[in-house]
């Protein structure tokens, strides 16, 4: 089955301490991209990759770094959480040539930071 | 001034309504619109996608796009309480580097009471 795979679903940790939120996909999409989501403020890309090892800002990239050492794998990492990086986090892939096909969202990682 | 704007809801229906649900946008440049639906707990999945004005329909499900007011739409006819979610809009310019970015809409919460 075509899937975007994101672990943990769910996560609790504390202020400080790094974690990182694994993506996978298995479509050998080029495009992978992480969001977050808030209420009132909807879904944000921090990061997006556009293939192997190439990677750049999105919208809301402070705080967070993603690495693509592979193609199917793009990590989210948090060097020190803090508890405004609370929230609902999204992993994505596209595929095809352009535009709007393709696009395939994870099931998303609720993180809480005390 | 945020460049997606979708009125949040919540909207609450009867089965068998017509719903429509709309975003306005701000970037003349937009080129790909998409309507999303997110189950509580789940990744946005694709509904419908659309390329510059028109119109589209799959279904019980028609997407219009006006360029010239910068208006997009999402008609439901026949409304099931399956169909009870948030929609969320977005939307993406024609531009290869920028790895299509989706600009999204807060979302509308709807719920088809049967």
């Amino acid at each position: 089955e075509a899937q975007v795979t994101q672990n943990p679903r769910y996560l609790i940790t504390v202020t400080g301490k790094k974690l990182t939120v694994t993506c996978s996909q298995n479509m050998n999409h080029e495009y992978m991209s992480w969001y977050r989501q808030d209420p009132g403020l909807g879904l944000r890309q921090i990061y997006y990759s556009m293939n192997v090892e190439v990677t750049d800002k999105g919208d809301v990239p402070e705080g967070y770094k993603v690495s693509r050492k592979e193609k199917r794998n793009f990590p989210l990492i948090l060097e020190s959480p803090s508890p405004n990086q609370t929230s609902l986090y999204f992993c994505a892939s596209r595929g095809g040539t352009g535009g709007a096909r393709g696009y395939t969202f994870g099931s998303g990682t609720r993180l809480t930071v005390v | 001034q945020k460049e997606v704007e979708q009125d949040p809801g919540p909207l609450s229906v009867p089965e068998g309504a017509i719903v429509s649900l709309n975003c306005t946008y701000s970037n003349s440049a937009f080129q790909y619109f998409m309507w999303y639906r997110q189950y509580s707990r789940k990744g946005p999945e694709l509904l419908m996608y659309t390329y510059s004005s028109g119109n589209k329909e799959d279904g019980r499900f028609t997407a219009q796009v006006d360029k010239s007011s910068k208006y997009i739409s999402l008609f439901i006819r026949d409304s099931q309480p399956s169909d009870s979610a948030t929609y969320l809009c977005a939307m993406t310019l024609d531009i290869s580097n920028s790895g299509y970015a989706l600009n999204f809409g807060k979302g509308t919460s709807l719920l088809v009471t049967p």
